[in-house]
């Protein structure tokens, strides 16, 4: 299956500390997109690369929070010094990217779920 | 910023029964995207609407852009088991230029019994 991957499903951490996750994109998917999803809600956006260039942050993005895509593949987003109000399930989502603009599909991944302690 | 009201919250039917949900927004959208969650994994992208007036087919699923581009509905009919999950709605608005950077709904909570 080569679907977008995250990783890890599951992250159970301790107030304070810090945690990092993973996102394989689809393989030839030049977009990858951030979102946070609280139980009830749908999909906030966050953050999304065009390659490895970011091109847009979220105000809910705040700066204990940073994303990365460094070669234009996988991507990492870094929540430091976590809180209670981070947990939450973090979701990726990747695309062609190739000017469809409006019609560009998404494709997301099953997510990982952030609980903070 | 942009808000899109889903309803109902959620929904409990016979299976072989028809279902329809709507979204609603205080904005005008240029697209609307509907979407399904199942437990434990990401959106799935079912329909997308580029039109006022706009109506669209995937199977038993019909949505359909509201005239005054304000809304949008999503049917299923002769539901199944399997239609079990969280519907979103999403749109984009005149600023945005893609798909990526929609605003979402709350979802509608779909339970089917058999």
């Amino acid at each position: 299956d080569t679907g977008v991957s995250q990783n890890p499903r599951h992250k159970i951490t301790k107030r304070g500390q810090n945690v990092t996750f993973r996102c394989d994109p689809i393989s030839e998917h030049n977009r990858l997109y951030w979102y946070r999803q609280t139980l009830g809600q749908g999909p906030e956006f966050l953050t999304y690369f065009q390659n490895e260039a970011q091109l847009e942050k979220s105000r809910l993005l705040s700066d204990r929070f940073s994303a990365e895509r460094p070669k234009g593949s996988f991507s990492t987003l870094e929540i430091q010094r976590t809180e209670q109000g981070d947990s939450a399930m973090y979701l990726c989502a990747s695309s062609l990217g190739r000017g469809a603009g409006v019609a560009e599909k998404l494709f997301f991944g099953s997510g990982t779920q952030l609980s903070v302690l | 910023g942009q808000q899109l009201n889903q309803s109902p919250q959620s929904m409990f039917i016979q299976e072989g029964e028809d279902v329809s949900m709507n979204c609603t927004s205080s904005s005008i959208f240029n697209t609307w995207l509907w979407y399904k969650q199942e437990p434990g994994e990401g959106p799935v992208l079912l329909i997308a609407l580029y039109k006022a007036g706009e109506l669209t087919s995937n199977g038993r699923l019909t949505a359909q852009f509201g005239i005054t581009r304000k809304d949008s509905f999503l049917n299923i009919s002769a539901s199944i088991p399997s239609d079990v999950g969280i519907y979103f709605c999403a749109g984009l608005g005149q600023r945005d230029t893609n798909a990526g950077k929609s605003t979402f709904g709350d979802g509608t909570t779909l339970t089917v019994k058999p």
